[in-house]
């Protein structure tokens, strides 16, 4: 059953520093996502893409962060520079026409 | 805007019995759709089941169903006959459906299934 994979699995990091999270959707979807979650908390929406472009975006997601479909099969999520608060576990997340979201098993960010 | 409510923090069941996870939600969309995710200890999120809100009948999904009262704006999940393997987090999202693309979770169940 093919399934969302993200690279790595866990990065550790040091405030200030720039990170790329990678995520290889499932290949016949079309709107991809970006959740986060910190330790214990809810999960919260980072940002939706849609045809190559941003078609939302939550508060969250201010200017450290980007996102980008470099090819046909990679969608990366890049903080520019890393602060303490953005420890969280990131999920990347697909989905075709109808409206169930498959997400990947999660990149564990660690900021120290 | 969306909101989810799970009230349980922490359910318990015994093997082989059948366990409700609350979830109620407010929304002033006319359509939108629920969700159920479990989440092990591993972290992945497993999408379990979904109701739209203009289905007539209640969402299953093999051990999983969705008891859904619209009137009551809640969509409880049901699981059959419990196994150990259930034991995870889990979490009740909603989307606006023809709006907004983002999945709003409420903060989840952990239910502990005992032996």
């Amino acid at each position: 059953e093919p399934e969302v994979t993200q690279t790595p699995s866990h990065q550790v990091t040091q405030m200030g520093q720039e990170v790329i999270l990678r995520c290889v959707p499932i290949s016949n979807h079309l709107y991809f996502y970006w959740y986060r979650q910190i330790l214990g908390q809810k999960v919260e929406f980072l940002v939706s893409f849609y045809n190559n472009e941003i078609s939302e975006k939550s508060e969250i997601f201010d200017d450290q962060f980007s996102v980008e479909r470099p090819d046909g099969s990679n969608f990366t999520l890049k903080i520019r520079s890393t602060k303490l608060e953005d420890s969280a576990m990131y999920f990347c997340a697909s989905r075709q026409e109808v409206y169930e979201q498959y997400f990947g098993p999660g990149t564990r960010l660690t900021v120290t | 805007a969306q909101k989810i409510t799970q009230t349980q923090p922490g359910m318990f069941v015994q093997e082989k019995e059948a366990v409700t996870l609350d979830c109620t939600y407010d929304t002033s969309d006319p359509s939108y759709g629920l969700f159920w995710y479990k989440q092990p200890s591993s972290g992945e999120m497993i999408f379990l089941i979904y109701q739209g809100s203009y289905d007539q009948q209640n969402a299953t999904e093999g051990r999983y169903s969705l008891n859904f009262q619209k009137a009551r704006k809640s969509a409880n999940l049901v699981i059959s006959a419990s196994q150990l393997g259930d034991s995870a987090m889990y979490f009740c999202a909603m989307i606006p459906q023809g709006g907004s693309e983002k999945l709003v979770f409420g903060k989840g169940t952990k239910l502990t299934v005992n032996p």
